[in-house]
């Protein structure tokens, strides 16, 4: 059973138009993550959360905004997506042992 | 400035043989090493990792290898499959900073049988 689940999976939207990306765990990981990933590229951390703390990596944009009602759940909330947003998004959570769970990813399509 | 990098964008080799991947840092303060497995269209998925203060972790086919002084990370697959073929990325995490880790590009296998 998937233990993060990442909704949409598949995302088009039209330049500007606001989209938000959901991220739930069933682990009880105190610690979430979102990455940006483009092709071929290193999957790129924007944020994470320890519990309900905010931690914003320097160049992350601010179009890129995140949400963390409860432990189980993490948004991404992208407020004006241009071109250059199109990737896949990943959400991650981190175990005691060191090694992060990811989902399955949410593929952004800006048309 | 890339501090993970992975050289090889892609690599191929014959089923039954073994797949040497590699990785290189420049942080001497990364304290964990990972690596994940992504097919396409989905996220990665954890597949086996190494903490600084040991050199070798095995488990089944897969085999990590640590060596500080070069700041060299490597992944040894033997026998290669036909369903290892996928991208491999290493990660590698900082002292003391969360469990945040910063990985590399990734290496394509490809496992020909």
């Amino acid at each position: 059973d998937a233990m993060v689940i990442q909704n949409p999976r598949y995302q088009v939207t039209q330049f500007g138009k606001p989209v938000t990306l959901s991220c739930s765990q069933t682990l009880n990981h105190n610690v979430m993550y979102w990455y940006q990933q483009k092709s071929s590229q290193a999957p790129k951390l924007l944020f994470h959360y320890y519990d309900k703390d905010f931690n914003n990596e320097a160049d992350t944009p601010d179009n890129f905004q995140s949400r963390r009602p409860n432990t189980s759940f993490c948004f991404l909330d992208i407020r004006s997506p241009g071109l250059g947003d199109a990737a896949m998004y990943l959400c991650a959570t981190h175990a005691a042992t060191g090694e992060l769970f990811f989902g399955e990813g949410s593929r952004l399509t800006v048309l | 400035d890339q501090q993970v990098k992975q050289n090889s964008p892609s690599l191929s080799v014959q089923e039954g043989r073994i797949s040497i991947l590699n990785c290189d840092y420049t942080n001497s303060m990364f304290d964990y090493f990972l690596w994940y497995k992504k097919y396409p269209a989905e996220g990665p998925t954890f597949l086996i990792s190494i903490s600084s203060i040991k050199d070798k972790n095995e488990d089944g086919r897969f085999t990590v290898f640590l060596n500080k002084s070069a700041k060299h990370l490597s992944l040894h697959i033997v026998p290669s499959q036909p369903g290892d073929s996928a991208v491999y990325f290493c990660a590698v995490r900082i002292y003391n900073q969360g469990g945040k880790l910063i990985f590399g590009q990734g290496t394509e296998l490809s496992v020909k049988p």
